[in-house]
């Protein structure tokens, strides 16, 4: 099974400052047949559900905005906020699709300093 | 507008069964995926199946094997998990998304189960 491991757990920034999460695949989600890496990252409010803001690593989803970002390929993929906004508090999870069982990083709580 | 909308869950003993469901509407059903991802009070995101549009392809989580079953009507806009022999361990809030592919971009509100004697 795909394993993803997510740093830090929780976070602490001040409004209009960056955050960044970090996300660990074990094994690589990057496919050799299309060059693409299987992972999203998704974001979720307390009594929500997960709102899709990433896939692909790196493409973002129509309406997110563009404070947004995804980066990263093979093992190594981070989501970063260019400049926190009240709205942006919540909890973040990576995610693999490359195979099943799809799985999920531990969540990462974004808070404001 | 999309909609997903589950329903069933609710509060039952160890070993008893329940049946979720979730409608669609607002979209082609019939051309997604779906799945159901469940979350434990205060705990993290679980994914607990798939199932392909023609409903030929299904994947489940090791720990929901041979208990849950998921399913759909295409005619009915509608995804079903029947879930059976339920432990204090499933207890969680379930959600059901919809995909293109893998990558699902729809979420309901969710549905509580309660497993508790």
């Amino acid at each position: 099974d795909f394993v993803m491991t997510q740093s830090p757990d929780s976070l602490a920034v001040s409004l209009g400052e960056r955050a960044t999460i970090n996300c660990k695949s074990s094994p690589s989600v990057l496919s050799s047949r299309d060059n693409k890496n299987y992972l999203a990252w998704y974001q979720q409010k307390p009594g929500q559900p997960p709102k899709l803001l990433i896939y692909w690593a790196s493409t973002r989803e129509s309406g997110v905005p563009d404070r947004f970002s995804g980066s990263g390929s093979g093992t190594d993929f981070t989501l970063t906020i260019s400049s926190l906004q009240a709205e942006d508090v919540a909890v973040y999870y990576c995610q693999q699709y490359y195979g099943s069982p799809l799985t999920f990083g531990g969540g990462t709580k974004v808070e404001i300093k | 507008e999309v909609q997903l909308v589950e329903s069933g869950g609710g509060l039952v003993q160890p070993g008893g069964s329940l049946r979720l469901s979730c409608v669609a509407s607002g979209f082609t059903f019939s051309s997604h995926w779906m799945t159901w991802v469940r979350q434990a009070p205060g705990k993290g995101l679980e994914w607990v199946a798939n199932i392909k549009q023609d409903g030929s392809e299904k994947q489940y989580v090791d720990s929901v094997k041979g208990r849950f079953t998921i399913s759909r009507d295409n005619a009915k806009n509608s995804m079903y998990l029947q879930m059976n022999s339920l432990r204090v361990e499933d207890t969680a809030v379930y959600y059901c998304g919809s995909g293109l592919g893998w990558i699902f971009d729809f979420w309901g509100q969710g549905t509580l189960v309660t497993v508790s004697s």
